[in-house]
């Protein structure tokens, strides 16, 4: 199985900081990664497909990179509405995995 | 536009059979490519991928669970199904189907499920 290990755990930042969040795919996945945010008592929502796309309706502030097996999303100008918990996703083989999670709050 | 709604039997007991029901629309699971995954996530912690059935009824299941599992669908109806048998204190969770095209593009509101005596 493909391990995904992200980081951090939790993150507190202030408004309009930039926050950024990483997973590091155990094996190569070439652009195989997803980022989902999910809101407190929400579903996850598709926020970053294929490492770097924008899912439709999500905020320019919101982008994906990767290098290597490391994948970043990052928020550039934090807002109220964007606290909530993200989770990375390898979709380049069976079984599907996620990443732990990170909770982000506003500081 | 897409939408997914799980209906379930909330609380089951130790050792039942779970039943779910992914009833959506905006797409069909005829069509070329689409799939209809589920997903669960214990309260507080993380998510899960359990099993993917695709269009041409080719289905794809977590091995770490598979014995246990059994998708479906019924594209006359837009449902999806998963069963899930032997059900235990551990498979506590919510449980998501979510339309796929390659990743998990739409989720539904979910469905908690109990189990417990």
């Amino acid at each position: 199985d493909i391990q995904m290990t992200q980081s951090p755990a939790s993150l507190s930042a202030s408004l309009e900081e930039i926050v950024t969040i990483t997973c590091q795919a155990s094996q190569d996945i070439g652009n195989w990664l997803a980022w989902y945010q999910q809101k407190p008592g929400k579903s996850p929502q598709l926020l970053i497909y294929d490492a770097t796309s924008l899912a439709d309706g999500v905020p320019s502030r919101f982008s994906g990179s990767r290098s290597g097996t490391q994948y970043s999303l990052k928020i550039s100008r934090l807002q109220v509405e964007d606290i909530g918990s993200y989770y990375c996703q390898q979709a380049h083989s069976n079984p599907l995995t996620f990443g732990s999670g990170t909770k982000l709050e506003i500081k | 536009q897409v939408t997914l709604k799980e209906s379930g039997p909330g609380i089951l007991q130790p050792s039942q059979a779970l039943s779910l029901t992914c009833t959506f629309s905006g797409f069909s699971l005829s069509t070329y490519g689409m799939r209809v995954s589920w997903i669960r996530q214990p309260s507080g912690k993380g998510l899960e991928w359990l099993a993917t059935i695709d269009w041409d009824d080719d289905k794809y299941y977590n091995p770490s669970l598979k014995s246990r599992l059994t998708v479906s669908k019924d594209t006359s109806n837009n449902q999806a199904f998963l069963k899930i048998t032997s059900m235990d204190s551990a498979d506590t969770a919510t449980y998501y189907c979510a339309w796929s095209l390659g990743y998990f593009d739409y989720w539904g509101q979910g469905v908690m499920v109990t189990v417990s005596s």
